[in-house]
């Protein structure tokens, strides 16, 4: 079965890069999405299948997919990017949907 | 625009019933999978449940496997849950999410959008 394991927690300077990894069995194979989480708001999707990203969301989130490692990339992270991000996938083993732990962001 | 909007939650005892509604607007409901997805407070994402656009497949979590059951109406817009044998461990948000569209296997769906969330709480 899948357990999607992320960092709790990335601390980033403003104007770094931001990494969020999801750590995973047979990652390779599975389409990995990331979902933005804001204080009192519902997610919001920022990655689809591995990479691409959807209208509205700026280039500076990229994600990537290789081995058993997903990862979020934010590029010149500003202070509206705090939030907490989740991976996703689909465990076609046991036909459940499956999110990651979560990582919360902080812009120090 | 593509709106979500759930409705239904509230205070309910241990082994009592509710039935969430979501009513979706700005597209053709019937074209994609829907699913829920809860968040106890302070906690991650949970999926819980799955359903193709013409209801002919249903996946749930092992968590509300036998006690939940996922529904729609594209007729009238709206996705379903209905929840029986609540435990406390139950209380959470609870979030609509468009699925897969014209999706032949959910192996690659993502959410998106997500309503604002209707909560319950599963207590004495």
């Amino acid at each position: 079965s899948d357990v999607l394991t992320q960092p709790p927690s990335v601390s980033v300077a403003p104007g770094k890069t931001a990494s969020i990894t999801c750590a995973g069995n047979y990652f390779g194979s599975k389409s990995v999405h990331w979902y933005q989480q804001k204080p009192g708001q519902a997610p919001k999707l920022v990655i689809f299948f591995d990479t691409d990203r959807p209208a509205g969301i700026p280039e500076r989130f990229s994600g990537s997919n290789s081995g058993n490692t997903a990862t979020l990339s934010i590029t010149r992270v500003e202070a509206g990017d705090e939030a907490d991000y989740y991976c996703q996938v689909w465990d076609n083993i046991r036909d459940h949907c499956v999110f990651g732990t979560g990582t919360k962001v902080t812009v120090l | 625009q593509v709106q979500l909007v759930e409705s239904g939650g509230g205070l309910v005892k241990p082994g009592g019933s509710l039935r969430l509604s979501c009513e979706a607007s700005g597209f053709t409901l019937s074209d994609y999978y829907m699913g829920w997805i809860r968040q106890a407070p302070g906690k991650g994402l949970e999926w819980i449940s799955y359903i193709s656009s013409t209801s002919s497949t249903k996946f749930y979590a092992d968590s509300v496997q036998g006690r939940f059951i996922i529904s729609r109406d594209n007729a009238k817009n709206s996705l379903f849950l209905q929840m029986s044998g609540l435990r406390p461990e139950d209380t959470a948000l609870y979030y609509c999410a468009r699925g897969g569209y014209f999706s032949s296997s959910p192996e690659r769906d993502w959410f998106d959008p997500w309503g604002q969330g209707t909560l319950v709480t599963v207590s004495s």
